[in-house]
């Protein structure tokens, strides 16, 4: 089975603070993805990676940078943490390019206050 | 307007009930998923599809590509279905990635 784990399921920052999401898949994907989830919003991509060190940003990257120094690891850099960024944050992963499935992390709810 | 809609937004069942969720999309894809997402849980893919009908169980899944809808069928609903669950669709992006675009998920309760 396919395991994408993040770091911490639930996490309290206060506004300012740099904050680190590390995501860990242990299929040998290529692609990983950093999401996050909002009522009404529904989910949007922030950044995503198709390889070591390779990076693009998504639909909403303000405010957030992203590492991939190996291939199984992804993180999500928020360098000032501000309220606004209260979230779900969902990673997920998948094979290169072509009609293959995303396997989800089970999400990190961050609060920022 | 979101290039992906799903129909209903909420939906409250019976148990035993026939279930329809719908999708609408407005862009060229390559394939759809369905997702389903437990309260606090993380996402499970239950379908990758781009033609025709896909079977797991009591779930059944239909793509119409011409018309660009989908629709997710719960036969013989129960309560642990209870989820949100999720359209995504995956564009014809090019490069190396396959990038997804989603719905904002349909809230179903099903009452025993």
């Amino acid at each position: 089975d396919v395991k994408v784990t993040q770091s911490s399921r639930y996490l309290v920052k206060r506004t300012g603070e740099k904050v680190f999401l590390e995501c860990v898949q242990d299929m040998d994907h290529e692609n990983m993805f950093w999401y996050r989830q909002d009522p009404g919003l529904g989910l949007r991509l922030i950044y995503f990676s198709y390889d070591v060190k390779m990076k693009e940003k998504g639909d909403i990257p303000e405010g957030y940078s992203v590492s991939r120094e190996k291939k199984e690891r992804f993180s999500l850099i928020l360098e000032s943490a501000s309220t606004n960024q209260t979230s779900m944050y969902l990673c997920a992963s998948s094979k290169v390019a072509g009609l293959y499935e995303q396997y989800f992390g089970p999400g990190t709810r961050l609060t920022v206050t | 307007k979101n290039e992906v809609e799903q129909s209903p937004q909420n939906l409250t069942a019976q148990e035993g009930e026939f279930i329809t969720i719908n999708c609408s999309y407005s862009v060229g894809i390559s394939a759809l998923h369905w997702l389903q997402q437990h309260p606090g849980g993380g996402i499970v893919s239950l379908f990758m599809l781009s033609s025709g009908k896909k079977k797991h169980g009591r779930l059944i899944a239909t793509i119409n590509i011409q018309e660009k809808h989908s629709s997710l069928h719960i036969t013989a609903s129960h309560p642990r279905d209870s989820a949100v669950y999720i359209c995504a669709v995956i564009g014809f992006w090019g490069g190396a990635t396959n990038k997804l675009i989603f719905g904002t998920g349909t809230l179903l309760a099903v009452q025993p």
